[in-house]
């Protein structure tokens, strides 16, 4: 069944800009489905961050929308997160997931993201 | 935007009693778009009921959801050990394209 690896730098600076990968295996990125990104600030709740379709698609959640994308990359099976512009607030465990009948039906184990200079 | 709003926040029972977690929306919602989340300490959450009421693959049937309109809930028939954990409610919104989480129940072991 498919698994979710994220990857990414686990510091990122004030203002800079926050990059993850979401590895896919036992799936395909090619096969339509939706791929999401969702974060969790330690000790606090869950905030959906935006997906994307294998079509390219995205819908991004309004909050973040001005400093978000997220891309595809079907060769290599992963898709992609940046955020621009970064402060403490975006500091949280960022978890990748495949999109279930609106619902979030499998997710990557997480990685922590801290803002810190 | 609909707010989600989950009550209790922690929820304090033994082994073997019965849970029911609330899940209210600020206004009326389509019972498809409502889903729920069991979270254990360091581990990514894990679905459990999807369409309100839906069990999803793997789920014991311990675990129900039901609901309609502005109120759901998740019951879990009789608690066992693995079941102690932060629980969480999730709803589609369609206009725009959004999903939303309730802050949270903690159930713990009394």
């Amino acid at each position: 069944q498919v698994q979710l690896q994220e990857s990414g730098p686990g510091l990122v600076k004030p203002s800079g800009t926050l990059s993850l990968t979401c590895a896919v295996s036992g799936g395909s990125t090619s096969y339509p489905n939706w791929w999401s990104w969702i974060r969790q600030p330690p000790g606090k709740g869950l905030e959906w961050i935006g997906e994307i379709h294998h079509s390219g698609t995205t819908h991004y959640n309004p909050s973040l929308e001005s400093r978000l994308t997220i891309s595809l990359d079907k060769s290599n099976n992963q898709f992609s997160l940046e955020l621009t512009s970064v402060t403490a607030a975006d500091t949280a465990v960022y978890f990748c997931a495949r999109m279930g009948i609106v619902s979030i039906e499998r997710w990557g184990q997480g990685t922590l993201v801290t803002v810190s200079s | 935007e609909i707010v989600l709003t989950q009550s209790p926040g922690t929820l304090s029972l033994s082994p073997g009693e019965r849970a029911t977690l609330s899940c209210r929306a600020s206004q009326s919602v389509s019972s498809n778009y409502l889903a729920w989340y069991q979270q254990k300490p360091g581990q990514a959450p894990r679905l459990l009921i999807f369409a309100a009421s839906r069990r999803a693959t793997g789920i014991p049937d311990r675990f129900s959801g039901s609901g309609s309109g502005t109120d759901f809930s998740l019951t879990i028939s009789r608690l066992e050990p693995e079941d102690f954990a932060v629980y969480y409610c999730q709803l589609y919104g369609s206009s725009p394209p959004l999903y939303t989480f309730g802050q949270g129940t903690k159930l713990e072991i009394k």
